[in-house]
């Protein structure tokens, strides 16, 4: 099984600020890992994506997270932020199988991410 | 384009009845799931589905039901046996291999 941490529950960060939002992981088998964000009232959509090669992976939005299997950690950072940037954000992984399979997606239970003019 | 449609947007339901989600899906994915959402608690599975036929409980199943008869549609049964059904619920999909998953818009279910 797996689990996913989300160290914050909120982050208030000023307009321009940098900002990370952390999360850490648990699993007994290799996971690919993922974060997305979620406006109000709306579905998720995908901000980036671990599968493998470089631990550091851009996304959309000038958003970048940076895999440590080490710390088993994947924390999302973004240099600048910008008032749009407000919404949650979720981390989440999903077991690599061998022969294929796709057992779904475990999440951690989000950060709010608050930017303040 | 291709994309994950769910209906109703809003749903009210009272006590004691059942209530059908809809989750429709022009993607070709093979896997599909559903998904609740309360505020603070993530999202949480309740039921997935690899292909046609066939579904597995998910780690909050208890209270709802769904079907897999054809690819491209995933319904969710919210039965009167689930205590607290008021909730935010999102159906997904990915392909087999679980490289990416696509989400729907949602529907807010409301117990009145």
């Amino acid at each position: 099984a797996q689990s996913v941490t989300q160290l914050d529950s909120q982050v208030p960060v000023f307009e321009e600020a940098p900002v990370e939002l952390r999360c850490n992981y648990s699993s007994s088998v290799s996971v690919y890992l993922f974060w997305y964000v979620q406006y109000p009232n709306q579905g998720l959509q995908l901000l980036l994506k671990y599968l493998s090669g470089s631990t550091l992976v851009k996304g959309i939005n000038g958003f970048e997270a940076e895999f440590n299997k080490s710390q088993t950690s994947f924390h999302l950072r973004k240099p600048s932020v910008h008032i749009s940037d407000t919404a949650e954000y979720f981390c989440a992984v999903t077991p690599i199988y061998s022969g294929g399979g796709a057992d779904g997606l475990t999440f951690g239970k989000g950060t709010h991410l608050i930017i303040q003019p | 384009d291709g994309g994950i449609t769910q209906s109703p947007k809003y749903l009210f339901r009272k006590e004691g009845q059942n209530v059908t989600l809809s989750c429709e899906q022009n993607l070709n994915h093979d896997a599909m799931y559903w998904y609740r959402q309360d505020p603070g608690q993530g999202l949480r599975l309740i039921y997935y589905s690899q292909i046609v036929n066939d579904f597995q409980k998910g780690d909050i199943a208890e209270g709802y039901s769904v079907s897999r008869e054809k690819k491209e549609s995933f319904p969710l049964t919210v039965t009167s046996a689930q205590k607290n059904p008021t909730a935010f619920y999102l159906c997904a999909s990915t392909d087999g291999q679980g490289y990416g998953y696509t989400f729907g818009s949602g529907t807010r279910l409301t117990v009145v």
